[in-house]
């Protein structure tokens, strides 16, 4: 069954910290990838997306994530977190040819501390 | 301002109670979506929507009935054929078509918990 793997449940780091979390898909095709992220208190809102083109996205807040298709993998980086990046973040797939459905990963409860 | 709109927000069921979740966006998307969240497994799909009086199950559509009447509201109703229903519900909304189709805008959810 197609499908979609974050790996870190939880991640713990001090402000400033890189931060790197994984996503990998099962999807054999062409895809479209998607990193969501849940504030606490807020809704689900999108932190970047990857359609095409550069395999290195940029998104909203100073998060960027690259696409490997030889690895499945959409994994998502920032250089330095700081406190308001605490928050959940999942990782979405859903093929290019159709769009209908997207999938969703478990999601990361990253914790960031002063 | 356009958006997506959930209600309640928190809503207590009885056991053996069927109940329906209201979903409303002004954002004139095409298609609509029902997700569930639960703590360690992310969003499951329940039921979409790509058109106005058509729709799909999803992978958890067992013990849940959608209807799209129109184009701006698609309620989800949670059966007491559910087997466990207390959750955290999510709507969702995208359009079909344009460079901007493969985004879906989420609601802000509805709680549901069954005494």
């Amino acid at each position: 069954a197609q499908s979609v793997s974050q790996h870190n449940h939880h991640v713990i780091l001090s402000e400033a910290a890189s931060l790197e979390l994984g996503c990998n898909y099962s999807y054999g095709g062409t895809v479209n990838l998607f990193w969501y992220v849940q504030y606490p208190g807020q809704h689900l809102q999108l932190l970047l997306k990857y359609f095409s083109g550069d395999p290195l996205v940029k998104g909203i807040k100073g998060f960027e994530a690259e696409f490997i298709k030889s690895k499945f993998s959409f994994n998502l980086r920032k250089p330095s977190v700081q406190w308001s990046d605490t928050a959940e973040y999942f990782c979405a797939v859903t093929l290019f040819y159709n769009t209908d459905k997207l999938i969703f990963g478990t999601g990361t409860r990253l914790q960031v501390f002063p | 301002d356009g958006g997506i709109t959930q209600s309640p927000k928190y809503l207590f069921r009885k056991e053996g109670q069927n109940v329906t979740l209201s979903c409303e966006q002004n954002l004139n998307h095409d298609a609509m979506y029902w997700y569930r969240q639960d703590p360690g497994q992310g969003l499951r799909l329940i039921y979409y929507s790509q058109i106005v009086n058509d729709f799909q199950k999803g992978d958890i559509a067992e013990g849940y009935s959608v209807s799209r009447e129109k184009k701006e509201s698609f309620p989800l109703t949670v059966t007491s054929a559910q087997k466990n229903p207390t959750a955290f519900y999510l709507c969702a909304s995208r359009w079909t078509s344009g460079r901007g189709s493969g985004e879906l805008f989420f609601g802000e959810g509805s709680r549901l918990t069954v005494l």
